[in-house]
């Protein structure tokens, strides 16, 4: 097992412009997580998901964000019409079950221009 | 609200010295895990420690929930310890999310 993998690693984008992030958790994991992290903080949770059920979605998440994980494997999150406020780093963990450890993916880092 | 507070938010160190990172948290936790962010932004996992102790290493870690703190003890510190280390708590109250705090950025001298 490789690990959870993002794709892609760094994405720019003009403002109003969608954007589309992969994550691969690890297999068989059952849970997956959506953070953001901005320069200097520590990591916001957006979203989670059991299987393929979306079970939580931080305040933090606007109308513009979708979260999706349609087989319970793989998940995308998706930004529509971009602001320069999104510009951040957004990570995914996975993990097997509640209250076991989680682990992170090497992230995407956003840039919006 | 439900916080995890970490101190020193900077440390700086000589090579070879030892020191302790804190990471307090309000309420009860079902879990709580110490992370070390590469500088490419990756979180690599140390611990994962609800309680008790464990060490790998150099490194060692001690939850002590009834008192809600933490603490990773990083001892002979190599320039390679460099960079941000996180703690992340999941509250009881908030079960499948976890909760970091800002981070200690640590910088090792040579």
């Amino acid at each position: 097992d490789t690990g959870v993998s993002q794709n892609p690693r760094h994405k720019i984008t003009k403002r109003g412009q969608n954007v589309t992030f992969r994550c691969d958790p690890i297999s068989e994991h059952n849970r997956l997580y959506w953070y953001r992290q901005t320069l200097g903080q520590g990591p916001e949770f957006l979203t989670y998901f059991q299987n393929e059920a979306q079970l939580e979605k931080s305040r933090l998440l606007s109308d513009r964000f979708s979260a999706e994980r349609p087989k319970g494997s793989f998940s995308t999150l998706e930004i529509q019409r971009t602001e320069q406020g999104d510009s951040a780093m957004y990570l995914c963990a996975s993990s097997s079950n509640l209250n076991t450890e989680a682990f992170f993916g090497q992230g995407t880092r956003l840039t919006v221009v | 609200g439900i916080q995890v507070e970490q101190s020193p938010p900077d440390l700086i160190l000589q090579e070879g010295a030892n020191s302790t990172l804190r990471c307090n948290f309000s309420d009860s936790v079902n879990n709580l895990q110490w992370f070390h962010q590469n500088p490419w932004g990756q979180l690599i996992n140390l611990f994962y420690i609800p309680s008790g102790t464990k060490q790998n290493g150099r490194l060692s870690a001690t939850t002590v929930a009834t008192e809600r703190y933490s603490l990773l003890y990083i001892s002979s510190s190599q320039t390679t310890d460099s960079g941000v280390y996180f703690c992340a708590a999941e509250f009881n109250t908030n079960a499948g999310k976890s909760t970091f705090g800002d981070g200690t950025t640590l910088t090792v001298k040579p």
